[in-house]
């Protein structure tokens, strides 16, 4: 079954940078974007990018200034992203969802919690 | 910037029917905005129920069912169940900008 398995708990300091990683299972790894999406602490959802796993081709929010990177590798069928610069705002739950191309979002990971804090 | 805006709450009885919407700032929501709906309970990841304006996955219950209503997305309830109880959110694609979603319903069965 299609499976989506996220990295555990990251705590950083403000500045810092942290790597999420998102291991899919279960289907053709190429086939389907994966999506990065985040929730702050009582907020809602926020898109933060997508990655063809084909490809390796990205879009990201572009109010986000180059802080986030996603990358992909075929041969452990992971996604990671890395967000830099962190701030207290950076304070969220991380998921990634996997999405069939032309809008068919379907599966979600576990989620990842990061905490930034002094 | 694309704002997203939903209900941001609803209250229903049991067995009751409810309509959630999902309305753009730059013009009508269309097919071609791939709307989406996710259900997500308290301390649970979000679940996808809608993708593509109307098509329901495996796992969505047939008392959901999404649409277009006039200018905007809608995920309708028909016969809510106490397990309704849950946030709902929509998702748009915005073209350059990207996928944008909505601020969020919380739904209350009382």
């Amino acid at each position: 079954q299609v499976q989506l398995v996220q990295s555990g708990a990251e705590v950083r300091k403000p500045g810092a940078s942290v790597k999420l990683s998102c291991k899919a299972s279960g289907y053709t790894f190429t086939s389907y974007y994966l999506h990065w999406v985040r929730q702050a602490p009582g907020q809602g959802l926020e898109w933060l990018g997508r990655i063809d796993p084909n490809t390796g081709d990205t879009h990201d929010v572009q109010r986000f200034y180059g802080r986030v990177k996603m990358t992909r590798d075929t041969s452990t069928r992971t996604v990671d992203m890395d967000l830099s610069s962190l701030t207290s705002e950076d304070t969220a739950l991380y998921y990634c969802v996997r999405e069939r191309v032309g809008g068919y979002f379907d599966h979600w990971g576990q989620g990842t919690l990061v905490t930034v804090s002094s | 910037q694309t704002v997203v805006t939903q209900e941001p709450s609803l209250t229903v009885s049991p067995g009751g029917t409810v309509t959630l919407t999902c309305a753009s700032s730059t013009g009508p929501v269309t097919s071609n905005h791939l709307p989406n709906w996710f259900q997500q309970k308290p301390g649970q990841a979000p679940r996808t129920l809608i993708y593509f304006t109307s098509n329901r996955h495996s796992w969505t219950p047939a008392r959901f069912s999404g649409s277009l209503l006039g200018d905007k997305a809608a995920l309708t309830l028909s016969g809510v169940q106490p397990e309704d109880e849950a946030d709902y959110y929509c998702l748009i694609y915005s073209g350059v900008p990207g996928w944008v979603f909505g601020g969020g319903t919380k739904l209350t069965v009382l």
